[in-house]
């Protein structure tokens, strides 16, 4: 248990369905993360939140919306998706503005798109 | 191109040998991580080294930093077959709150 708690930990969604991940941690950390781990891929992030606030958008479609509305909770709104969407979605945690200090993971939802 | 990229992308071993796999990044950064994943479930931190450490020790794992080499390896002693799992190097720059992971090295310990 590393104090950050994601749900759902399995979804199956249809392209044309809409759903939201939850990620939830009690840590005091005010940095936030969604990664996306798709097989044989290393660990692709795609939003940081910093104090609420996003400060990082990698290049992610709009099919994806994180929402941040605390810095205990953060979201990803998912939409009208792609099979290749299919994958295990990672969020983390961390105490913002010290460097030197780890991120923690939650179990990760594991979304498969058909 | 990745930041951590780590080699071998797998390795199988026997209980109670070694495991050491390496990790090698491209920008300066202001330090190197280690996390462990167990399959299908989220990334576990080890241990982590800052740019002006050489060499850091956890119970069994031995991680070493060269930033002139721009790399770092991390091992475990006296491998158990509970530490088979993906391990992965991740690097934080010196700007910045991004952790950039690289692909990961499968590690199987055989009974």
């Amino acid at each position: 248990e590393t104090g950050v708690t994601q749900t759902p930990r399995h979804l199956v969604m249809g392209m044309t369905n809409k759903k939201s991940l939850k990620c939830e941690q009690h840590l005091g950390h005010n940095a936030m993360y969604w990664y996306k781990q798709s097989a044989k891929k290393p660990l692709e992030l795609m939003f940081v939140y910093n104090f609420k606030e996003q400060t990082e958008n990698n290049s992610v479609p709009s099919r994806f919306s994180p929402e941040c509305p605390n810095s205990s909770h953060l979201f990803l709104h998912l939409h009208t998706l792609q099979p290749e969407d299919s994958a295990l979605y990672l969020c983390a945690s961390s105490r913002q503005g010290s460097e030197n200090t780890e991120a923690f993971f939650g179990q990760g939802t594991r979304l498969t798109v058909v | 191109s990745q930041q951590g990229e780590e080699d071998p992308q797998a390795l199988s071993i026997q209980e109670g040998e070694n495991a050491t796999m390496n990790c090698s990044y491209k920008t300066s950064i202001n330090n190197l991580q280690w996390y462990r994943q167990n399959s299908g479930r989220g990334l576990v931190h080890l241990i982590l080294i800052r740019s002006n450490e050489r060499e850091k020790h956890s119970g069994r794992l031995r991680v070493t930093l060269d930033t002139s080499k721009k790399s770092s390896s991390l091992l475990i002693t006296a491998s158990r077959a509970a530490d088979t799992a993906s391990y992965f190097c991740a690097t934080r720059k010196a700007a910045g709150n991004k952790l950039t992971f690289g692909g990961g090295t499968r590690v199987l310990v055989k009974p």
